[in-house]
């Protein structure tokens, strides 16, 4: 069955760093673009951030843009989330899921399925 | 950007009753909307796509409606576990995307 499992997060000082992973199992993780998405009490769900099935092609919500970074290893079906310059706004639960199927074109069609979370402190 | 504006906020509904949940986006996005819903402690699970489609899996009292600007979440015969947390997303304008902010729908 397909599994998501994310890790890395915890408390780190504001102006911090923090690599988040996401260990993908139960699919040809290839052949998928995949995304990372938090969750904070006071703002829902907001998109951090997505990268395409090579990992050539990356997006970033503009809240992260030019301090977070995403990456991905087909290899260990893994995908990454380089945090630098952590600030209390990006305290949340990070979630990595499952995007579209690579295709042409593709049909986007929601994330199926999501990581537990992992919780993620910005504090000092 | 588009703004994704969920109503009710709350929303309270007897078991066995008919719970509708609204979303509405700030310009079109054609029928590229999906619904969520997330159980206390527990992920988002996806229950409709292309705004009418249903998930695999997803009973059939879920039905997702509308197109444009106007969407809704119509669950009928509310079981106890359908109590939740429930969010719309729009792709439209795909790999980037954006949530309304919930609606909870509690038992009455």
């Amino acid at each position: 069955q397909v599994q998501l499992v994310e890790s890395g997060g915890g408390l780190v000082k504001p102006g911090g760093s923090l690599r988040l992973s996401c260990a993908a199992s139960g699919f040809t993780f290839s052949d998928y673009y995949m995304a990372w998405i938090r969750q904070t009490p006071g703002k829902g769900l907001e998109w951090v951030s997505f990268i395409s099935t090579s990992g050539g092609v990356k997006k970033y919500a503009d809240s992260v843009e030019g301090r977070f970074t995403v990456s991905r290893d087909n290899a260990q079906n893994s995908i990454y989330l380089q945090m630098d310059s952590l600030r209390a706004e990006d305290t949340a639960v990070y979630f990595c899921a499952r995007d579209t199927l690579w295709a042409i074109p593709a049909t986007p069609s929601g994330y199926d399925f999501w990581g537990q979370g992992v919780l993620v402190t910005v504090s000092s | 950007e588009i703004v994704m504006t969920q109503s009710p906020a709350t929303l309270s509904v007897s078991p066995g009753e008919r719970a509708t949940l609204s979303c509405r986006a700030s310009q079109s996005v054609g029928s590229d909307l999906a619904w969520y819903q997330q159980l206390p402690g527990q992920t988002p699970r996806l229950l409709i796509y292309a705004a009418s489609t249903r998930a695999t899996g997803i009973p059939a009292r879920f039905t997702g409606s509308g197109s444009g600007t106007e969407f809704t979440l119509t669950i009928s015969s509310l079981q106890s576990e359908d109590f939740a947390l429930y969010y719309c997303q729009q792709y439209n304008n795909w790999p980037m995307c954006s949530f309304g902010q919930g609606t909870k729908l509690e038992i009455k």
